[in-house]
């Protein structure tokens, strides 16, 4: 199976920050790569599909790139409905596998 | 508006079974394949089960392989997932998951609210 390895696994930020986090996987998948976030008590939802591309609805403050086995998830501007917990995700391989996940929390 | 509604959840004892459902609405049910993704309390995601629109290929993590089995019924635009031999690490709350699609690239973009196993005596 190919692994997800998320950094950092949390990380503290105030409103405004600019908030990277990143995904390794352990083998190339391509640019099929997605990010999804999660708030208590609630189901994922997807922000950023194969690798770059910004789900409809989404504010325009999320970003993703990358490509093979390194992929980036950028906030531009932290907002206060921003802190929450994001996930990584491989659909290359059928047998699918998220990262660990990233608690992003108010500094 | 798509909805996803799974139910069936609950407290069953280690060696049980249990089958979960999830009722679709708001797209053509079986143009689309269907994802059952676990959360372990306090954990990260778990991918579980991706079936195919049709119901012919079906996919499983190696934890659940042999003991569960997802399946549909494109009539009824309903998924199914049939849990055997539970163990107390199967415990988790399980989501159903509408499958997108662009050429190869694939994600989930609608999700259900979830329902809780418990296995546990």
């Amino acid at each position: 199976d190919i692994q997800m390895t998320q950094s950092p696994s949390s990380l503290s930020a105030s409103v405004g920050d600019r908030v990277t986090i990143t995904c390794r996987a352990s083998q190339s998948v391509s640019r099929y790569l997605n990010w999804y976030q999660q708030k208590p008590g609630k189901a994922p939802a997807i922000l950023i599909y194969a690798a770059s591309s910004l789900q409809s609805g989404v504010p325009s403050r999320f970003s993703g790139s990358g490509s093979g086995t390194e992929f980036t998830l950028t906030i531009s501007s932290l907002q206060p409905e921003d802190f929450a917990i994001y996930y990584c995700q491989q659909t290359y391989s059928t047998f699918r596998t998220f990262g660990q996940g990233t608690k992003v929390e108010i500094k | 508006e798509v909805q996803l509604l799974e139910s069936g959840g609950g407290l069953v004892q280690p060696g049980g079974s249990l089958r979960l459902s999830c009722a679709a609405s708001g797209f053509t049910f079986s143009s689309y394949a269907m994802d059952w993704v676990r959360q372990a309390p306090g954990k990260g995601l778990e991918w579980v089960s991706t079936i195919s629109g049709n119901g012919v290929s079906a996919y499983y993590a190696d934890s659940v392989k042999g003991r569960f089995t997802v399946s549909r019924d494109n009539s009824k635009n309903t998924l199914y997932l049939q849990m055997d031999s539970l163990r107390g690490e199967d415990t988790a709350m399980y989501y159903c998951a509408k499958v997108a699609h662009i050429a190869s690239a694939f994600w989930d973009d609608y999700w259900g609210q979830g329902t809780l196993v418990t296995v546990s005596s």
